[in-house]
């Protein structure tokens, strides 16, 4: 079945980069995304890419998608406190009922400390 | 600016008692889907919308139920809340198309006495 992993936590100094890696099982997903929740708050897309890119650059966010290996990483760049959030990766899938109905991943929590 | 707003933003019930959580858009899509979200977990589907057509979830309890009027306006009512059904509860709302990105709103913290 359907299935997207994430690593739970990443703590990283401010300044670095961050990577957050997410493996995927559906081979027929079309778009990936990167969504970002804040304590209390909903999801906040960030970006996404479809399936026939490799990369994806948008100001400090860099996505690569490896398709063979079903691998997906978000790379944040001059990591700051206010980055501090949960981080979902999610795939979107063919129509059910027709619309397509995204899988998430359990999110990872990225800590960003001085 | 166009958004999603749920309402309320915390809502405290007792066990068994209904209640009802609401979600409007301004977005105009087509697509809205309700979700629980427990800590550290995934959100979790449990229905969807595409227009008047409702979709549930397999393993969606039948103790929650949807309702849209319109379409700006979606309902989740859940008929005899348990403690097991505390959580964050997110609406969302998408073009029904293939990039499908959604729109989420801020969510609904229900918490069961």
């Amino acid at each position: 079945g359907e299935d997207v992993e994430q690593s739970l936590f990443l703590s990283v100094r401010e300044g670095d980069s961050s990577v957050i890696n997410c493996t995927y099982t559906d081979s027929s997903s079309t778009y990936l995304y990167w969504y970002k929740q804040e304590p209390g708050a909903g999801l906040q897309l960030l970006t996404y890419i479809f399936s026939n890119m490799d990369m994806k650059q948008d100001q400090r966010l860099t996505v690569l998608l490896n398709k063979k290996d079903k691998h997906l990483s978000l790379r944040i760049a001059d990591t700051q406190t206010g980055d501090s959030a949960i981080y979902f990766c999610a795939e979107n899938h063919p129509p059910s009922g027709g619309s397509y109905i995204p899988t998430f991943g359990r999110g990872t929590s990225l800590i960003v400390h001085p | 600016d166009a958004m999603v707003i749920q309402n309320p933003r915390y809502q405290v019930t007792q066990f068994g008692k209904p209640v009802t959580l609401s979600c409007s858009q301004t977005l105009n899509h087509n697509v809205m889907y309700w979700y629980q979200q427990k800590s550290s977990q995934a959100p979790k589907l449990l229905f969807h919308y595409y227009d008047k057509d409702f979709n549930n979830e397999a393993d969606t309890p039948d103790n929650f139920q949807s309702r849209r009027p319109n379409t700006s306006f979606c309902f989740l009512d859940i008929r005899s809340p348990g403690l097991g059904d505390a959580a964050m509860y997110l609406c969302a709302t998408s073009r029904a198309t293939r990039e499908g990105t959604q729109y989420f709103g801020p969510g609904t913290r229900l918490t069961v006495l």
